[in-house]
């Protein structure tokens, strides 16, 4: 069985533009969770779904960033404009329901110049 | 919130080894896990492990939630294992991970 699916691995960026980032999640799993990791602050969640409805979003740096679920099967998380401070590495990770290991995918290593 | 604890911060083991590493919670809650970050970047799960021990090849973990601490025990250490350990605590969803525990595992 596949695991959590991430695209890009790696997306490098001017400062400005607008980043997508996407995760397919194992199939199954109805708990959906996006994390940054960084040298300074390490690995912080952002927000997580469930059942496709966001939960808690009170990660989220700041207005620039936002998530959605439309179905299932995909997550995205866009960030509009990006700036060099958000430079990390975004994993997404999965989780079935009534349990509470959660599965990580490879993550997504931004860039933003 | 959640403040989690790990111990030692860097670890330098001889290929042959043995180790424990360890995960001071702040608060009793009914959710451990320790993951290890490969070389690569990519996180894998070790352990589930909300209370008692469990025990997997060369790896075990014990958690006694009552006093807040998990150990996880690296047995005949392999330069494979080499990495960032790191425990995580919190609700069910809602995960807050320790600062981890980087092993180099040399020959």
């Amino acid at each position: 069985d596949a695991g959590v699916i991430q695209s890009p691995r790696h997306e490098v960026t001017e400062m400005g533009q607008e980043v997508t980032l996407r995760c397919k999640p194992i199939s199954g799993h109805n708990s959906l969770f996006w994390y940054r990791q960084t040298m300074m602050r390490g690995l912080e969640l952002l927000i997580y779904f469930n059942n496709n409805v966001p939960i808690d979003d009170s990660g989220m740096p700041e207005d620039r960033f936002s998530a959605k679920m439309p179905n299932a099967s995909f997550s995205t998380l866009k960030i509009q404009p990006s700036e060099p401070r958000d430079s990390a590495v975004y994993f997404c990770a999965s989780k079935a329901g009534g349990t509470r290991e959660q599965y990580f995918g490879p993550g997504t290593r931004l860039t933003v110049t | 919130g959640i403040q989690v604890e790990q111990s030692p911060p860097d670890l330098i083991l001889q290929e042959g080894a043995n180790s424990t590493l360890r995960c001071n919670f702040s608060d009793s809650v009914n959710n451990l896990q320790w993951f290890h970050q490969n070389p690569w970047g990519q996180l894998i799960n070790l352990f589930y492990i909300p209370s008692g021990t469990k025990q997997n090849g060369r790896l075990s973990a014990t958690t006694v939630a009552t006093e807040r601490y998990s150990l996880l025990y690296i047995s005949s250490s392999q330069t494979t294992d080499s990495g960032v350990y790191f425990c995580a605590t919190g609700t069910a969803s809602k995960l807050t991970f320790g600062t981890g525990t980087r092993l180099q595992v040399t020959l």
